[in-house]
């Protein structure tokens, strides 16, 4: 079965300062999309980033990054100039391509704190 | 555009009752998916449909869990009988179709406590 970790249960940030928060995954698929999702106190998750795994070019989204390493399994989230409106909770996503399943598999989150 | 809503907001029900968690999707997307999110977890994928159809139920915990999606819009969680442990957020989440490459849009969720 597929897993996601998130070893960081908590981050915090400078305003305006750059985090970098950790994501691991397991698989035996070779085709797969890795997600980052950003989920505020309202409870509302929302896409921040997304990584097709047969793309070895990273993603980018305006100040958001990842670093996709495939060998390694590992997907991290790199948040530049971070704003107050960064702080929440964000969760690591896999979903296979693979066996007709859309789900989403879900790590733990790291909460973020932006301290102004 | 409207975005994915889901009532009750919150919800509180007593051991061993029924309840019905309905979610409404974007208009015009035909994939549909339900997750539970416990107190400190990631959400955990319940079942997805394509259209009025269940495609994978296979995140249903036990046969308490229902879902329906009748006219291939609207969508309904039941749940009975219900127990402590089933407290959590359920998300509903929809997409223009099926495929990782469409994004899911999620609801606020509905917060279920069991007393």
């Amino acid at each position: 079965a597929q897993t996601v970790t998130q070893s960081q249960p908590e981050m915090s940030v400078q305003e305006a300062e750059t985090v970098t928060l950790s994501c691991t995954y397991d698989t035996s698929e070779s085709d797969y999309y890795l997600f980052w999702y950003k989920q505020p106190p309202s409870r509302q998750m929302i896409l921040v980033i997304r990584q097709e795994a047969y793309k070895q070019q990273n993603a980018t989204e305006n100040r958001f990054s990842v670093n996709f390493q495939k060998a390694a399994k590992s997907f991290s989230l790199k948040i530049s100039d971070s704003q107050l409106g960064d702080a929440a909770m964000y969760f690591c996503a896999y979903s296979p391509t693979q066996g007709g399943s859309e789900k989403l598999v879900f790590g733990k989150g790291t909460k973020l704190t932006v301290n102004p | 555009g409207a975005g994915v809503s889901q009532t009750p907001s919150n919800k509180v029900t007593e051991k061993g009752k029924y309840v019905e968690l309905r979610c409404d999707p974007i208009s015009g997307h035909t994939a549909l998916y339900w997750y539970r999110q416990s107190l400190g977890q990631g959400p955990e994928f319940l079942i997805y449909f394509q259209g009025t159809g269940a495609a994978d139920d296979s995140g249903l915990p036990n046969d308490r869990f229902f879902a329906v999606r009748p006219e291939g819009s609207v969508s309904t969680l039941k749940i009975q009988r219900t127990e402590r442990g089933d407290s959590a957020v359920y998300l509903c989440a929809s997409s223009p179709q099926a495929g990782q490459f469409y994004e899911q849009y999620f609801g606020p969720g509905t917060r279920l406590t069991v007393t």
